[in-house]
């Protein structure tokens, strides 16, 4: 499995866009690019999911590059509301396999 | 449309009792995944299993641990017996195909 690297932490603030980029070097041709968030006292929740180039949907936006060795995941606007902690991970589509977690990037948004 | 639903939330235990935690997918779905979250180690996968046969259980920790799917709408995961190092945070998720659809989790702590 692709192991990935992303931040431990960031913050910022209410109303602001944020970029989270995830490295992830080894990743295989049959790969996929997955973002989770959890909330404290909750399960991980899917937000996104790419192959390459940009993937948009009503809540984020993931952007990778040809060589596919990183991607972004914006966050447009952001409200107190997406203080989580962001899962990137790497895996093939449509598999059954259980998902490998690091360990996320805190994101800590202030008023 | 009810997600995958665990039980209990929490519970709390003495060590060297037997624990059951409970899971019942979302219906339709026909992987389903243990996981296990604490501070030091993150989200682990424990085992999961496909159409209710278990498929990989190299991450259960030891033979204290098992985990049963007796139909397609019901998982256990029991502990026997418990230990203060089992305290952790028990999600089950379920899926048909990516991504998975974690429950809220059962918080278990063994005193």
């Amino acid at each position: 499995l692709a192991k990935t690297t992303q931040p431990i932490s960031m913050d910022s603030y209410e109303g602001q866009e944020v970029n989270i980029t995830c490295s992830h070097n080894n990743i295989a041709t049959n790969d996929y690019i997955t973002w989770y968030q959890q909330f404290p006292s909750q399960g991980p929740r899917f937000i996104i999911q790419g192959y390459k180039t940009k993937v948009t949907n009503e809540v984020a936006s993931l952007f990778i590059p040809a060589d596919r060795k990183s991607s972004t995941l914006s966050l447009p606007r952001v409200s107190l509301s997406d203080t989580a902690v962001y899962y990137c991970l790497v895996g093939q589509w449509g598999g059954a396999d259980g998902l490998t977690f690091g360990k996320g990037t805190h994101l800590i948004i202030q008023p | 449309d009810a997600g995958v639903i665990q039980s209990p939330r929490h519970e709390v235990t003495e060590m060297g009792q037997e624990v059951t935690l409970r899971c019942k997918p979302i219906s339709g779905h026909n992987s389903l995944f243990w996981y296990r979250q604490t501070m030091m180690r993150g989200l682990e996968l424990l085992i999961y299993f496909n159409n209710n046969v278990p498929i990989d259980d190299s991450g259960m920790p030891e033979d204290r641990f098992s985990a049963k799917m007796p139909n397609a709408s019901f998982s256990t995961l029991k502990i026997q017996p418990s230990e203060p190092r089992d305290s952790a945070v028990y999600f089950c998720a379920s899926s048909r195909t990516q991504p998975q659809h974690f429950g809220d989790g059962t918080r278990l702590s063994i005193l």
